[in-house]
């Protein structure tokens, strides 16, 4: 069965630094797809990058990216140049060849101005 | 466009009440996902519809919990016969593809709340 941990409850970064969150996943399928998910204070979840196992290139959005080791099962998320809006919650998730997506626990992600 | 919309955004139930969550996806979307979440926790998946087949159901806690699609759009998740430990957000996703692979779209959630 599938797991993705996120060992960190609860990050602080200063605005305008640049932050990681960790993620590790287990699977024993060779095709996955790993996703980062925002959830802002009483907001809508929204995806923040989607990575595909088999691109070995680390997938980015604007100053989101990520740092994919698949022979580790890692796939932190760093966000660069940090603003005020990017306070939430972070998600980090896996599928593999069926429809459920398997969730970690979630990091707090807090931006100090 | 609209996004995906849920209803009612809380619910307080009576311990043994029956519920009725909506989702409203966003128009032509083919798959339908529900989740639940407990506070300070990732989701945990509950059902899957593709169009109008529920194709997998196998994340719903138990034979209380029913969810249907009848017509490939909107989505009902019904509770029956509440319990505590159903207290939850219950959240919906619609997806423009089949399966689980590409980007799910949110809603807002509803917050079901038994005493």
């Amino acid at each position: 069965a599938q797991t993705v941990t996120q060992s960190q409850p609860e990050m602080s970064v200063q605005e305008a630094e640049t932050v990681t969150l960790s993620c590790t996943y287990d699977t024993s399928e060779s095709d996955y797809y790993l996703f980062w998910y925002k959830q802002p204070p009483s907001r809508q979840m929204i995806l923040v990058i989607r990575q595909e196992a088999y691109k070995q290139q680390n997938a980015t959005e604007n100053r989101f990216s990520v740092n994919f080791q698949k022979a580790a099962k890692s796939f932190s998320l760093k966000i660069s140049d940090s603003q005020l809006g990017d306070a939430a919650m972070y998600f980090c998730a896996s599928v593999d060849s069926n429809y459920q997506l398997i969730w970690g626990a979630g990091t707090k992600l807090i931006i100090k101005p | 466009g609209a996004g995906v919309s849920q209803s009612p955004r809380y619910k307080v139930a009576k311990r043994g009440q029956d519920v009725a969550l909506r989702c409203d996806p966003i128009s032509g979307h083919v798959s339908l996902f529900w989740y639940q979440q407990a506070l300070g926790q990732g989701p945990e998946f509950l059902t899957y519809f593709q169009n109008e087949a529920q194709l997998d159901k196998s994340g719903l806690p138990s034979d209380r919990f029913f969810a249907e699609r009848p017509e490939g759009s909107v989505s009902t998740l019904k509770i029956q016969r509440t319990q505590q430990e159903d207290s939850a957000v219950y959240l919906c996703a619609s997806s423009p593809a089949g399966g689980g692979r590409n980007e799910q779209f949110f809603g807002p959630g509803t917050r079901l709340t038994v005493l």
